[in-house]
């Protein structure tokens, strides 16, 4: 199976600034199935990005995404107040999808 | 709309079984995969397995063989996930979720998620 290795584990940030996370897979993602994901308490996930760049329907244009192969990462350009939250990347190109252990990006 | 409804929260003793189901409306059922993910209390998400709709066919996670069965029943666009020999660390949310393509059959993400059904299981 592939092994996803987000970090760092936490990441904390004030409201306007720029967060980025990163994804390491242990081998390489077919044609780019890689997602990212945002969890907040209560709710189900969020799909923000497909195919490690291309945004999900209505996702705000400060979510981007960029990486290839092995290494993927998730950058918010300005953080708003509702974007603090736990990220996870999935890889869903093998026949064993599997996610990130995630990334909690908290108010500092 | 595109809907995933699931089944009300379960509390069940160990060695017991769960049922949960999943109701999708707003599209064609057997037009896509549908997984199944759950978060345990304070851990991340964990990928259970998958469902084809149109033929029933599915691959599950290696971690649950042999306890975890993904069916459906396409005349009323519910799938079902059955979970037997129920035990405490099973205590857990569990989420369905449809597997998105775009026009070039590309495999587009996660898109649509039921809401969770929150297992419980304790003695």
């Amino acid at each position: 199976d592939i092994v996803l290795t987000q970090s760092p584990g936490t990441l904390s940030l004030s409201p306007g600034e720029r967060a980025t996370l990163s994804c390491r897979a242990s081998q390489s993602v077919t044609i780019s199935y890689l997602a990212w994901y945002q969890k907040k308490p209560g709710q189900a996930p969020r799909l923000l990005i497909f195919g490690a760049s291309r945004r999900a329907t209505g996702i705000p244009d400060r979510f981007s995404g960029s990486g290839s192969g092995t290494d993927f990462t998730l950058t918010i350009s300005r953080l708003e107040p509702e974007d603090f939250a736990v990220y996870y990347c999935q890889q869903y190109g093998s026949s064993v999808p599997t996610f990130g252990q995630g990334t909690k990006v908290e108010i500092k | 709309q595109v809907h995933l409804v699931q089944s009300g929260a379960e509390v069940k003793k160990p060695g017991a079984s769960v049922k949960v189901s999943c109701k999708a409306s707003g599209y064609t059922f057997t037009a896509y995969y549908m997984h199944w993910v759950r978060q345990a209390p304070g851990q991340g998400l964990e990928w259970m397995g998958w469902t084809n709709p149109p033929n029933g066919d599915t691959n599950y996670a290696q971690k649950f063989q042999g306890r975890v069965t993904m069916t459906r029943d396409t005349s009323i666009s519910t799938a079902y996930m059955e979970l037997s020999k129920l035990r405490s660390d099973d205590t857990a949310v569990y989420f369905c979720a449809r597997l998105s393509y775009d026009s070039s059959g590309y495999y587009s993400g996660l898109d649509v998620w039921g809401q969770g059904t929150t297992v419980t299981v304790s003695s």
